[in-house]
């Protein structure tokens, strides 16, 4: 069975500092990989997705992702942040074909922008 | 478009009772599926529907119920409420199982079982 660690519970950057998030992921195949934000009282909207081709793929909200099989992760950054990112993420994986719907969340990152 | 609806946002129950989580989609979306989600665990996968009439179990499905009679609603029951029910409950719809995109979520509904 696929899972996913966060490894960082929360997270406090600066307004207009570039953000990591860290995720790591246990699959056997190539997985189907995804970040979720959720804002507070909110459900979840996805930033980016990753299914096969280009290890770096581009999301919403300015955020990219990054693929490296090697290290089974699957780290999302931004940049330069604004107040407005601040919310709780949550990184995904998908196993098999169609089966975004079967998806494993990891336990999520709290990000909180300083001004 | 209203996208994903759920009903109620809020709901406080005595160990034992019964409710009805509602769900609902207007965007024909075949895939239907409800997550709880729990501090530092994410959210987990109780039942889904790949379309009416199909349901199937997720990861924690014990405790719940649910049904698909039409595409647009996908309701889940709780029999007998317990305190471990407590928790924050999202419906989720996408196109298909043969569309890996993106997941469709509800707003939540905030369940309290005293």
């Amino acid at each position: 069975a696929q899972s996913v660690t966060q490894p960082d519970i929360h997270i406090t950057v600066s307004e207009g500092a570039s953000l990591e998030l860290r995720c790591n992921y246990s699959y056997g195949a190539t997985p189907y990989l995804f970040w979720y934000v959720q804002s507070p009282g909110q459900g979840l909207q996805l930033l980016l997705k990753y299914f096969s081709g280009d290890t770096l793929v581009q999301g919403i909200k300015g955020f990219e992702a990054e693929f490296k099989r090697s290290q089974s992760s699957f780290n999302l950054r931004k940049p330069s942040v604004h107040w407005s990112d601040a919310a709780e993420y949550f990184c995904a994986v998908g196993a098999g074909s169609g089966s975004a719907r079967q998806l494993t969340f990891g336990s999520g990152t709290q990000l909180t922008v300083l001004p | 478009n209203a996208g994903v609806t759920q009903t109620p946002k809020f709901q406080v129950l005595k160990t034992g009772q019964s409710m009805t989580l509602q769900c609902a989609q207007d965007m024909n979306h075949e895939y239907m599926s409800w997550y709880r989600q729990d501090p530092g665990m994410g959210l987990r996968l109780i039942h889904y529907s790949v379309g009416a009439g199909i349901t199937d179990q997720g990861e924690v499905p014990n405790g719940y119920n649910v049904s698909r009679s039409t595409t647009e609603d996908f309701p889940l029951r709780l029999l007998s409420a317990a305190p471990s029910q407590t928790s924050v409950y999202f419906c989720a719809s996408s196109l298909g199982r043969k569309y890996t995109g993106e997941l469709f979520f509800g707003e939540g509904s905030r369940l309290t079982v005293l």
